[in-house]
């Protein structure tokens, strides 16, 4: 059974009309990441929630806004995608936030038109 | 300073020869932990293995086995007996313990995997 799921796994937007693209867990876990990978990269944190608690990695674009409604829901919406936000979206889960691993959705490949 | 190395960028073998992947890390932490993860084409990260600082016992699992060293900052995966299957992106990761105790992964730049039938 899946434990993390994303959904769409592919999204095609156009330059500068907002997309959300959404993640849902079954684990029950306090954490919920979201990550951008580019081609041949590492993934790269964007921001993380411990339980309702919103930290954002000090790099990551304005453009990018994430929602957690409850424990089992987290949201990516990206309010004018660029070409260079095209990517792998990669939703991740962990228990608690030190020293658990990380549980990753399959992704949502987002391509900008 | 890049926290997570892996030297080797793509690696080919051919069915049934062994393959290791090195991982050297940097921290300056005494509480971190480190992971293995498998990305196969199909782009989910799939965990392998985590380990803490103070386990430095070495770790086979089926085909798969770790190799941790704390005196030389590596953490080493070898496959034995390769497989096509186990053709994918192999990324090594660390987490340090922090004074907020956040998970944050920092990740190596991966290792490409190709078995060759």
């Amino acid at each position: 059974d899946a434990m993390v799921i994303q959904n769409p796994r592919y999204q095609v937007t156009q330059f500068g009309k907002p997309v959300t693209l959404s993640c849902s867990q079954t684990l029950n876990h306090n954490v919920m990441y979201w990550y951008q990978q580019k081609s041949s990269q590492a993934p790269k944190l964007l921001f993380h929630y411990y339980d309702k608690d919103f930290n954002n990695e000090a790099d990551t674009p304005d453009n990018f806004q994430s929602r957690r409604p409850n424990t089992s829901f987290c949201f990516l919406d990206i309010r004018s995608p660029g070409l260079g936000d095209a990517a792998m979206y990669l939703c991740a889960t962990s228990r608690t936030s030190t020293g658990y691993e990380q549980y990753f959705g399959p992704g949502t490949r987002l391509t900008v038109t | 300073a890049q926290k997570v190395t892996q030297a080797q960028t793509e690696i080919s073998v051919v069915e049934k020869e062994d393959v290791t992947l090195d991982c050297v890390y940097e921290t300056r932490d005494t509480t971190y932990y480190l992971f293995w993860y498998k990305q196969p084409p199909s782009g989910e990260l799939v965990f392998l293995i985590r380990r803490n600082s103070f386990d430095e016992q070495n770790e086979i699992s089926g085909r798969y086995s770790w190799n941790f060293q704390k005196s030389t900052s590596s953490f080493n995966f070898t496959i034995t007996a390769s497989q096509v299957v186990d053709s994918a992106v192999y990324f090594c990761a660390l987490s340090e313990f922090g004074f907020y105790g956040n998970n944050r992964l920092a990740f190596g730049k991966g290792n490409q995997v190709v078995v060759i039938p």
